[in-house]
């Protein structure tokens, strides 16, 4: 069975310091992983997705993040945070067929300034 | 614009009414799905078509019932409705192939507030 755990349900961050959001992820086969951004009364964006090509995906607004298989591994990170990045951002990981999503938790970006 | 979109945007009603919620994806997308969002932000899966099949039908009040006339729509209709299905709730569509590439595309959600 696929899911994923999102270590911290909150985040907070000076601007133009770095952000890491982790993620771990259990799944019996080679994953699909997923990280997508809620901004407040908005709807789910995707940042980036992982699909056993290269283990460091980069994604958009800066956001990059590393797939460690030997650490079950995805975390988000982004070298300077920026006002706009506080949001909530979704981890995620799909089935082999591709047609069911596991979404963890959240984790709640504070950016401030 | 290609993408999903879900009307209304807001919906406030009264207990025990009937509701129904749309979505539409111009995307080319085989599968759609509905998410519900809860207050604290947990999204949980509803329900998933393919091409106007039922594929995914999590544990959810039979009030709750999916249609999809096309594999371009599904629509959510909700009877008798409760304090508790106040939330929000998300429309999404994906290609449905067999492979580990999809997407999720998101509508922009539907705020249900039952009074």
């Amino acid at each position: 069975a696929q899911s994923v755990t999102q270590l911290d349900s909150h985040v907070s961050v000076s601007e133009g310091t770095p952000v890491l959001l982790r993620c771990n992820y259990s799944s019996s086969y080679s994953p699909s992983l997923f990280w997508y951004v809620q901004h407040p009364n908005k709807g789910l964006q995707l940042l980036l997705k992982y699909t056993s090509a290269a283990t460091l995906v980069k994604g958009i607004n800066g956001f990059e993040a590393e797939f460690k298989k030997s650490e079950t591994s995805f975390h988000l990170t982004k070298p300077s945070a920026h006002m706009s990045d506080a949001a909530e951002y979704f981890c995620v990981v799909s089935d082999h067929n591709g047609n069911q999503f596991y979404f963890g938790t959240g984790t709640s970006l504070t950016v401030i300034p | 614009d290609t993408a999903v979109s879900q009307t209304p945007k807001y919906l406030v009603t009264q207990m025990g009414n009937d509701k129904s919620i749309k979505c539409e994806q111009n995307l080319g997308h085989d599968t759609m799905y509905w998410y519900k969002q809860d207050s604290k932000k947990f999204l949980k899966i509803m329900f998933s078509y393919n091409n106007k099949e039922l594929i995914i039908n999590e544990t959810v009040p039979n009030r709750f019932s999916p249609k999809s006339p096309d594999k371009a729509h599904l629509n959510l209709h909700i009877n008798s409705l409760e304090l508790g299905d106040s939330a929000v709730y998300f429309c999404a569509s994906s290609q449905g192939q067999p492979s580990g590439a999809n997407v999720l595309t998101f509508g922009a959600g539907s705020r249900l507030t039952v009074l």
